[in-house]
């Protein structure tokens, strides 16, 4: 079946460094793929997405660029503020007609002043 | 546009009880699934409602029924409340469905606790 993975966290970082979070997936058929944010307390909002090979998404600063060729969709931003802090899911829908959504684990960030 | 509201926000429950948690969809989004998230287990799937009409499935116990209403508000409900069960669920409404084309908007949970 789908499955994503994502690096484990915490990832600590300063603020203003430069931020990846590793996303990878398995998927039967041509799947959408997503970056989904949780700040504390609250549900998640969408930050991404990327609907096809090649696509790049970005909102916020943050960027992710969907590669087939090796199954993966990391998170980049150039700079992270403190109010960046939150759990980050990558996700993944199916192409074809409906599907529900597979999520990773989650990936919590943390940016110190 | 309002978001999507889940009620009640918290709740407390001891074993064997049952719980009904609410969901209202964005105007004019059809489609509701529910989600559980706990530390282990992460977000998994509940089920999805699509025109008061169970489109999908996850893998839980038939403990764990839903229903949708004609306008497209949805509950859930949890019987026999075990331990285990403690998890925020959330609800996410779309305009057709969870697909590669239509993004799911997700509300702010309800935080289930059972003791």
């Amino acid at each position: 079946g789908d499955s994503v993975t994502q690096m484990e966290g915490p990832v600590t970082l300063s603020e203003e460094a430069f931020l990846t979070i590793n996303c990878t997936y398995t998927a039967t058929g041509y799947p959408s793929l997503f970056w989904y944010v949780q700040y504390p307390g609250e549900g998640l909002q969408l930050l991404l997405k990327a609907t096809k090979a090649d696509d790049k998404g970005s909102n916020k600063g943050f960027e992710a660029t969907y590669r087939k060729e090796t199954t993966s969709f990391h998170l980049e931003k150039g700079s992270v503020q403190v109010s960046d802090s939150a759990v980050y899911f990558c996700a993944l829908s199916e192409g074809s007609g409906y599907s529900t959504l597979t999520f990773g684990k989650g990936t919590m960030l943390l940016v110190s002043p | 546009k309002a978001g999507v509201t889940q009620t009640p926000r918290y709740l407390i429950k001891t074993r064997g009880q049952q719980v009904t948690l609410s969901c209202s969809p964005i105007s004019g989004h059809r489609s509701v699934s529910w989600y559980q998230q706990t530390p282990g287990q992460g977000l998994q799937f509940l089920f999805e409602y699509f025109s008061e009409t169970q489109r999908n499935k996850g893998n839980f116990p038939g403990r764990f029924s839903g229903r949708q209403f004609s306008n497209s508000r949805s509950e859930m409900n949890v019987s026999t409340l075990e331990l285990g069960d403690s998890a925020l669920y959330l609800c996410a409404s779309s305009t057709d469905g969870p697909s590669s084309t239509d993004t799911q908007y997700f509300g702010p949970g309800t935080r289930l606790t059972v003791l």
